[in-house]
């Protein structure tokens, strides 16, 4: 079945620097999302990428779609304590296989 | 007001119990979910339905059984309840096809 791998588990940061999660996919996507899970609390969506080498940027965030739609990055510029949480990818497959697969998720924290 | 609410907020019970969740969503969407989030925050689904019938049923024990009494409203009930079963249990709701998840704040099920 449909895998969606998402590196890496965790990522501790000081404020100020940058800080990138990937997901990979065992098969093509249709479309990717992401999402965000404070601590404590319930997965938010941020964002859909639908088409292949897609770019969208929701201010210091930047969420990219491979070229073969099998994998995705999400880029944090100069982080903040705000981000701090848990970040999701989550794939969606093509065909008969249209279920929306979720990553294990990469925990953020951020040292101020 | 809530989009999707789910109660409890929290469960505690023992072993052998049965026990259910509620869920409605004020958004209007024809797509409800159950999502089970385990302690290493791995978000797995476990059902869903598109105006009140299933379309997905994951492995999922029979232990879980899921209603849904109107588009509005998905409830999971749990019988015979196991200490594998403490989780955080998420509803969810979509417009259905690509679009995003809205999800409740959970339901934080612990089985002593």
């Amino acid at each position: 079945g449909q895998q969606v791998m998402q590196i890496p588990q965790y990522q501790h940061v000081q404020e100020g620097e940058d800080f990138t999660t990937y997901c990979n996919s065992s098969t093509t996507l249709s479309n990717i999302q992401w999402y965000k899970q404070r601590p404590g609390g319930h997965p938010v969506f941020l964002i859909q990428l639908v088409k292949s080498g897609e770019v969208k940027k929701q201010k210091r965030l930047t969420f990219q779609f491979g070229e073969a739609k099998k994998n995705s990055s999400l880029h944090i510029t100069a982080t903040q304590t705000t981000d701090v949480g848990t970040y999701f990818c989550a794939g969606r497959g093509g065909g008969s296989n249209y279920k929306l697969t979720f990553g294990k998720g990469t925990l953020l924290t951020v040292n101020p | 007001d809530t989009a999707v609410s789910q109660t409890p907020k929290y469960l505690v019970t023992q072993m052998g119990n049965d026990k259910s969740i509620k869920c409605e969503q004020n958004l209007g969407h024809d797509t409800m979910y159950w999502y089970k989030q385990d302690s290493k925050k791995f978000l797995k689904i476990m059902f869903s339905y598109n105006n009140k019938e299933l379309i997905i049923n994951e492995t999922v024990p029979n232990r879980f059984s899921p209603k849904s009494p109107d588009k509005a409203h998905l409830n999971l009930h749990i019988n015979s309840l196991e200490l594998g079963d403490s989780a955080v249990y998420f509803c969810a709701s979509s417009q259905g096809g690509d679009s995003p998840l809205h999800f409740g704040n959970g339901t934080r099920l612990t089985v002593t």
